[in-house]
């Protein structure tokens, strides 16, 4: 089955770290570029970070810029989002998302991890 | 950063009816558009892509339109599991990928 599925979500305070993991079967993981999108409570989808299949470019959103770091292990079949300087703002549900092809909309979705930064 | 604005935030329309969503960007995206569905406590599905496309295993009844600034998701005819979220995204200019603030679709 082609799916995604994410985990490492939980509650931290503000100022704390945290590690997702997305980890993705049934196609062939290396030939596709990657992102973390984010939607908080009750609200819409904002995108955060964006890896190529190499590894080679990473983007991120101006909003998490120097405090996230995305990553993959293709031998893993995986993807990681290493949060840093968490703030309130962070809280939301993190959704790992497969670029399609050759366009960057999204076109596989898994069912997210839940981030709460709270003291 | 191209701004991506939706229209109305809410839509109540009856089952049966027509739905008409609209998606306006800020500046041209061509046809670089997508439009996703989201159901409560589910991740979002790519619907549309290419303005007009249908992805794969989307009902006919699902139709996007438009080009440039201007596009619409219309439902033919509603059912039941269409009375959801809906969101469009433009990829013409990214990072970042940008997403409008979503259309709930409602029964009248």
């Amino acid at each position: 089955e082609v799916q995604l599925v994410e985990s490492g979500g939980g509650l931290v305070q503000p100022g704390g770290s945290l590690r997702l993991s997305c980890v993705a079967s049934g196609f062939t993981f290396s030939t596709y570029s990657m992102s973390w999108v984010r939607q908080a409570p009750g609200k819409g989808l904002e995108w955060v970070s964006y890896i190529s299949g190499s590894s080679v470019t990473k983007y991120y959103a101006d909003s998490v810029k120097g405090r996230f770091t995305i990553s993959r292990d293709n031998a893993k079949n995986s993807m990681s989002l290493q949060m840093d300087s968490l703030r309130d703002g962070d809280t939301a549900l993190y959704y790992c998302a497969r670029r399609n092809s050759n366009y960057c909309y999204f076109d596989l979705w898994g069912r997210g991890t839940l981030v709460t930064v709270s003291s | 950063e191209i701004v991506m604005t939706q229209s109305p935030g809410t839509l109540s329309v009856s089952p049966g009816e027509r739905a008409t969503l609209s998606c306006r960007a800020s500046q041209s995206v061509g046809s670089n558009l997508a439009w996703y569905q989201q159901k409560p406590g589910q991740a979002p599905r790519l619907l549309i892509y290419g303005a007009s496309t249908r992805a794969t295993g989307i009902p006919a009844r699902f139709s996007g339109s438009g080009s440039e600034t201007e596009f619409t998701l219309t439902i033919s005819s509603l059912q039941s599991e269409d009375f959801v979220v809906y969101y469009c995204q433009q990829y013409k200019n990214w990072p970042p990928a940008t997403f409008g603030g979503g259309t709930k679709v409602e029964i009248k």
